[in-house]
């Protein structure tokens, strides 16, 4: 079945350092992929996706890359702020139907000024 | 703009009462789910639905039972909670655009304890 390996936390970070988050997934076919991420006491917000091989997705300074050849999506940005203190999920979506959305287990992000 | 609305957002049982938790969402999407989330374990599917009148099982769906009457409601119900059902609970939903879901949108959680 599908499923979803990110790294395992917490990670923690000085402000201005530079962040990876490793996810890789197993699945069929070719799977949408996203980050999400949830702030303390919060749901979980999107954070961005991918949708095909080789592309990259980004929003507020991070990104990650759709790599078919490693199945992996890493989520990086170059410089972490204290307001990005989060939890991050890497997730997939089936392109069949019916199938349920997958989320990693999470990693949690502290960044310390 | 509503988006996906849990009600309640605390609540305290007692061994062995029931609830009902409902999830609400206003984007007419054919997919929800509810997901519990615990310490150190991520988020764990319990039940979900591809559409109006149809569930399905998730990871976790011992002691939780789920219906899906209308398009926009996702109800989760305990019938006799346990200690280790304490958790929080996340609804989310989400539509197929036929090369996949889009991404899903979640509500503010369920915190809910038994004691």
């Amino acid at each position: 079945g599908n499923s979803v390996t990110q790294m395992e936390g917490p990670v923690t970070l000085s402000e201005e350092a530079f962040l990876t988050i490793n996810c890789t997934y197993t699945a069929t076919g070719y799977p949408s992929l996203f980050w999400y991420v949830q702030y303390p006491g919060e749901g979980l917000q999107l954070l961005l996706k991918a949708t095909k091989a080789d592309d990259k997705g980004s929003n507020k300074g991070f990104e990650a890359t759709y790599r078919k050849e490693t199945t992996s999506f890493h989520l990086e940005k170059g410089s972490v702020q204290v307001s990005d203190s989060a939890v991050y999920f890497c997730a997939l979506s089936d392109r069949r139907g019916n199938t349920p959305l997958v989320f990693g287990k999470g990693t949690r992000l502290s960044v310390i000024a | 703009n509503a988006g996906v609305t849990q009600t309640p957002k605390f609540r305290v049982l007692k061994t062995g009462q029931s609830m009902t938790l409902l999830c609400a969402q206003d984007m007419n999407h054919e997919y929800m789910y509810w997901y519990r989330q615990d310490p150190g374990m991520g988020l764990r599917l319990i039940h979900y639905s591809v559409g109006e009148g149809t569930t399905a099982k998730g990871e976790v769906p011992d002691g939780y039972n789920v219906s899906r009457l209308k398009k926009q409601n996702f109800l989760l119900g305990l019938e006799s909670a346990a200690p280790s059902q304490t958790s929080v609970y996340f609804c989310a939903s989400s539509y197929s655009t036929g090369t996949g879901h889009t991404e899903a949108f979640f509500g503010q959680g369920t915190r809910l304890t038994v004691v």
